[in-house]
């Protein structure tokens, strides 16, 4: 799989707000998954956009996809203090997954 | 379903022994990953294992070995530890064939130190 970069590094919300956070890949890729992990739940599969997909749903998750631009997005709606996690992307279709930095995301009560 | 259980969960050893950390995968999964956490080098991967054969490969040394037995079990070992082996061990399990093939699933880990 392709080592996606999110962006930002680390992001501070208070709860109810919305958080967005980015993801950029180098090569063309035919899937991108997201994944958080924190100390709770460990690494948990959130949403997995095929290359077709331009957006997609699950629950508070909002995911995009712009091939063009090599990149993604994952918007959580209406944050709550369990979204506190780190954020991953992950490019390709491919079970070595490559995990980048992350974003770390801190939602406050 | 029930998830990716790991054991065990926690290990003390001591520098120059060996380990072996179980993986057992969601029910009808047939590909199991490996994976190692650390601060300083993040998430890497290990192996991956399907149908009993080792199908991809990270940029370990030949201490760390698997397998995978005919009920998708796995089992990963690490011989001759180091004080750098020290981590996290993360096992995934996904379909490994299907529309969601790509998708893993991951265990709670085996937290490893050695002393």
């Amino acid at each position: 799989s392709q080592q996606g970069e999110e962006d930002p590094q680390a992001l501070s919300i208070q709860e109810g707000e919305n958080a967005t956070m980015n993801c950029s890949y180098k090569t063309s890729i035919n899937n991108l998954q997201w994944y958080r992990q924190n100390s709770g739940r460990g690494l948990v599969h959130l949403i997995l956009i095929r290359s077709n997909e331009r957006e997609k749903h699950s629950g508070r998750l909002r995911v995009t996809l712009d091939t063009s631009k090599k990149s993604s997005s994952l918007l959580i709606t209406a944050s709550r203090a369990a979204d506190t996690a780190s954020y991953f992307c992950v490019g390709g279709s491919n079970y070595k997954l490559t995990f980048g930095k992350g974003t770390l995301l801190t939602v406050n009560p | 379903k029930a998830g990716v259980t790991q054991t065990p969960r926690y290990l003390i050893k001591t520098r120059g022994q060996q380990v072996t950390l179980s993986c057992s995968p969601i029910s009808g999964h047939r590909s199991v990953s490996w994976y190692q956490q650390t601060p300083g080098q993040g998430l890497q991967f290990l192996f991956e294992y399907f149908s009993e054969t080792q199908r991809n490969k990270g940029n370990f040394p030949g201490r760390f070995s698997g397998r995978q037995f005919s009920n998708s079990r796995s089992e990963m070992n690490v011989s001759t530890l180091e004080l750098g082996d020290s981590a996290l061990y993360l096992c995934a399990s996904s379909p490994g064939v299907g529309g969601d093939a790509y998708e893993q699933y991951f265990g709670p880990g085996t937290r490893l130190t050695v002393t």
